[in-house]
């Protein structure tokens, strides 16, 4: 069975602070992927980043960024210079070989404060 | 283009009644996924249909809820006898085809209360 852990359940910062937000899974699978998704105050989950078990280069897109480490199975968010505006709660989430369902983690609410 | 809408955007309904929750997904989106997110967790997979059929149904709690996508297109989940305990916001994503690697895009939900 696939598990996704979120020990963080909400983190609150002041605007321009970094902050790194935790994502760690549990699959047998070889063959899998990630996910983070973010969900603001109106409730819509918004896709931000699909990676697959084979590629483990770290990833930054703008302010954001993520790292992958297989060896401690995480998959970490950071977010460089937060803003008001990525006040949300964020999911971390996994699907593997041959299902396309996805697995959620708990997710974190991030609050960022001017 | 436009994305997943769903309607209603909230249902209450009193504890025995039946609901009818839609989905319309992304125009040629092929696979098509429902999701319950109850307060504070995130969501919990319910069906997917890949086409018209259900692909997967593991997720649903019980024979009281259905879903049907007759025309490969717009997805309807039924839920029968609600109790109180469906209360949750019901999500429903799409994606261009099936399999691990394809992101889902999600409609705004539709949060139902059981009275």
């Amino acid at each position: 069975a696939q598990k996704v852990t979120q020990a963080q359940t909400e983190i609150s910062v002041v605007e321009k602070e970094d902050v790194t937000l935790d994502c760690v899974y549990e699959t047998r699978d070889t063959t899998y992927y990630l996910f983070w998704y973010k969900q603001p105050p109106s409730g819509e989950l918004v896709f931000l980043i699909r990676r697959n078990s084979f590629d483990e280069q770290n990833e930054i897109s703008g302010r954001y960024s993520w790292n992958f480490q297989k060896s401690t199975s995480s998959f970490n968010f950071t977010i460089t210079a937060s803003q008001v505006v990525d006040s949300a709660v964020y999911f971390c989430a996994l699907s593997v070989s041959g299902y396309s369902t996805l697995t959620f983690g708990k997710g974190t609410m991030l609050l960022v404060s001017p | 283009g436009a994305g997943v809408s769903q309607t209603p955007s909230n249902k209450v309904t009193e504890k025995g009644k039946y609901v009818e929750l839609r989905c319309d997904p992304i125009s040629g989106h092929t696979a098509l996924y429902w999701y319950r997110q109850s307060l504070g967790q995130g969501p919990e997979f319910l069906i997917y249909f890949q086409g018209t059929g259900a692909a997967d149904d593991s997720g649903l709690p019980n024979d009281r809820f259905f879903a049907v996508r007759p025309e490969g297109s717009v997805s309807t989940l039924k839920i029968q006898r609600t109790e109180r305990g469906d209360s949750a916001v019901y999500l429903c994503a799409s994606s261009w085809g099936q399999g691990e690697g394809y992101e889902q895009y999600f409609g705004p939900g539709t949060r139902l209360t059981v009275t």
